[in-house]
This record gives C-alpha cells, structure tokens and sequence, in this order.
C-alpha cells in the first residue's frame, strides 16, 4: 500500500513568489492535515482538511491556503513568500479523520526561500 | 489552551542505556487523544502509540514503554537498553475532541552512541 506522497521534495523560491505543494494521501484516506516543520518551532498545525472541508486552520497568515478535492488528493498554497516561510512543509492523512486515528506522514516538501 | 511540553531538546545516551522522555500536556478537555511520533534521520515520522483520556494503563511494546498519569499531565515515553537505530527525533502530540488539530511538542533529540 503506497504512503502518504508530497510533491515535489525540494523547491527553492524567491521572495515574493508564491508556490504550491501537493499531497497524495494514503488511498481511501479522506482527512489530510498539513504542518510547517522549523527548527526549534517543531510542527505547526496549518490545515485539516476532510472531504474537501476544511474544518480547523492553524494561526498563519492568509497567505497559506490550502484545498482537498474529491479524490481526498490536497494542495497547499502560499503565496507572496517570505524568508520566514522557508521549512519543511509535511502532509498527513488519516482514513475517518476521527480524533482517535494515528496520522500517516509523507517525507515532506522542503521550501527554501532565496 | 491546549500546549504540549517536551522540556528535553536534546538528549544524548550510551548504547544499552535507559531513557526516558518527557512530555506534558494541557488541556481542559475531558476526552482527548495522546500521540508520540517518531522522526528519524529519513524525515518521515512514524506513528509509535495512541493513548485515549480514559485509559491510564501503561503500555509496553518490546523495549518501549509508556507512562501516561493524568494527575500530572505526563505522558511519558522510556526506550529500554537503547540502541543506535533509536536514534531520531520524537514528538508527543495531543488532540482533543472534535478540534480537528493535532499540537505537537517541539520533540526531543535522542542521540544513541555506540
């Protein structure tokens, strides 16, 4: 059984561009939350997202957005990036999205901003 | 507030050696779910234990153990005649009910020598 895949795994952007990371969940997985990961910040919850509604968001700026669609695949996107956004970015599903079910990671994206 | 507390950045053991990591939560959520993760040199976490709020009884799995007291909030993790390949960064998380959120300690650094 394939795992949770991120696409791509390294990018690298300038200032002020925006991108966009995508995320495969386990197949038949339909909760997918994403996390920026930083040294000494550990992971910060960004967005959860389950059939195709997003149900909490984490304290970032509007500039992270993110979207699930109907095949439970989900992106992620910032736009007009900053240095401070530079982080490994991590994707992670759940089968039900219910609070007693353990969270699969993909080996993240890593976004390094110039 | 809901906050999880890894005291321990870092921590460094001679192989055979017992260790225990630390990790405590806040919560004033009854019902709420307790995680650890495993991260190792790869980058994908890897999902280790779930404890629910209602069960307090302590698990072991091999040479890992798990201490959970609600009365001080702890959810402690002890690996047993530690090893090299332990060697990883470990989260503890939590998630209360219904939140859609999982908070993640900032993880501590297990250094395992040879």
């Amino acid at each position: 059984k394939a795992g949770v895949t991120q696409t791509p795994r390294y990018l690298i952007k300038t200032r002020g561009q925006q991108v966009t990371l995508s995320c495969s969940p386990i197949s038949g997985h339909r909760s997918v939350s994403w996390y920026q990961q930083t040294p000494g910040q550990g992971l910060q919850f960004l967005f959860e997202y389950f059939s195709e509604t997003q149900r909490n968001k984490g304290n970032f700026p509007g500039r992270f957005s993110g979207r699930q669609f109907s095949n439970s695949r989900s992106e992620m996107n910032v736009s007009t990036l900053e240095l401070g956004d530079s982080a490994l970015y991590l994707c992670a599903s759940s089968l039900d999205g219910f609070d007693n079910q353990p969270q699969h990671f993909g080996d993240g994206t890593r976004l390094s901003i110039l | 507030a809901q906050k999880v507390t890894q005291a321990q950045t870092e921590i460094s053991v001679v192989e055979k050696e017992d260790v225990t990591l630390d990790c405590v939560y806040e919560t004033r959520d009854t019902t709420y779910y307790l995680f650890w993760y495993k991260q190792p040199p790869s980058g994908e976490l890897v999902f280790l234990i779930r404890r629910n709020s209602f069960d307090e009884q302590n698990e072991i799995s091999g040479r890992y153990s798990w201490n959970f007291q609600k009365s001080t909030s702890s959810f402690n993790f002890t690996i047993t005649a530690s090893q090299v390949v332990d060697s990883a960064v470990y989260f503890c998380a939590l998630r209360s009910s219904g939140t859609y959120k999982y908070i993640f300690g900032t993880g501590t650094r297990l250094k395992v020598l040879a």
